[in-house]
């Protein structure tokens, strides 16, 4: 199957600071999406991009699926911000996902 | 849009005993999925229904695991003779399976299972 990594394993930044996430995968995919996952669980969609750039707010994301990675940009990050966040990917895009290990973002005030 | 919505919540359960959780997915969406997570770690595929077909199932399911969606609306997943390592969140999460955005797969908050 698809493997999925992501780095860095685990950040900690100063509220206010940006920062870049990284998902690499071994395969061709036509689906990809980042999450949050909150401290209750909770995974909230942040983004569906098998290419290109898209923006949201203070985070945006591309993915260069030539090159096979994906970055996640937090820009002026809030304690809000903290969670986990996953990135997953599938080779058809009605297909199941297959996740990362995540990247563990916690926000100091 | 209502999302997709689990039950119960949270479970403690003897070792041995059996559980259901069940999923009611959002409405207009064809997929259903469930994944298993544990403490630290990614979500793994469970097994997902197009409809009321189950389309796969992932090796992580055994023989005491089994997962219904009868006349495609809302899932069920058993597990029978639960062990310690059943321990994790089983989250359930639907897609539309078709369209522009039926590669978008929304959770929902999912459901705790401790066996003690």
């Amino acid at each position: 199957g698809i493997q999925v990594e992501q780095s860095p394993p685990d950040l900690i930044l100063q509220e206010g600071a940006n920062s870049t996430l990284r998902c690499n995968f071994s395969d061709s995919v036509n689906n990809l999406q980042w999450f949050h996952q909150n401290p209750w669980g909770q995974l909230i969609n942040l983004f569906y991009i098998p290419s290109g750039t898209k923006q949201n707010g203070r985070l945006s994301a591309t993915t260069v699926a030539t090159e096979r990675y994906s970055l996640l940009y937090i820009s002026s990050s809030q304690t809000t911000d903290s969670g986990v966040y996953f990135c997953a990917v599938a080779r058809a895009a009605g297909n199941k996902l297959t996740f990362g290990g995540g990247t563990r973002v916690l926000v100091k005030p | 849009d209502t999302g997709v919505s689990q039950d119960p919540r949270h479970k403690i359960t003897k070792r041995g005993q059996n559980v259901t959780f069940r999923c009611d997915p959002i409405s207009e969406h064809n997929r259903l999925y469930w994944y298993r997570q544990t403490l630290g770690q990614g979500p793994e595929f469970l097994t997902y229904f197009q409809n009321e077909a189950q389309l796969e199932k992932s090796r992580l399911l055994s023989d005491r695991f089994s997962a219904e969606r009868p006349k495609g609306s809302f899932s069920t997943l058993e597990i029978q003779r639960t062990e310690q390592g059943d321990s994790a969140m089983y989250l359930c999460a639907s897609s539309r399976g078709q369209g522009m955005t039926r590669g978008t797969i929304y959770f929902g908050e999912g459901s705790w299972l401790t066996v003690v």
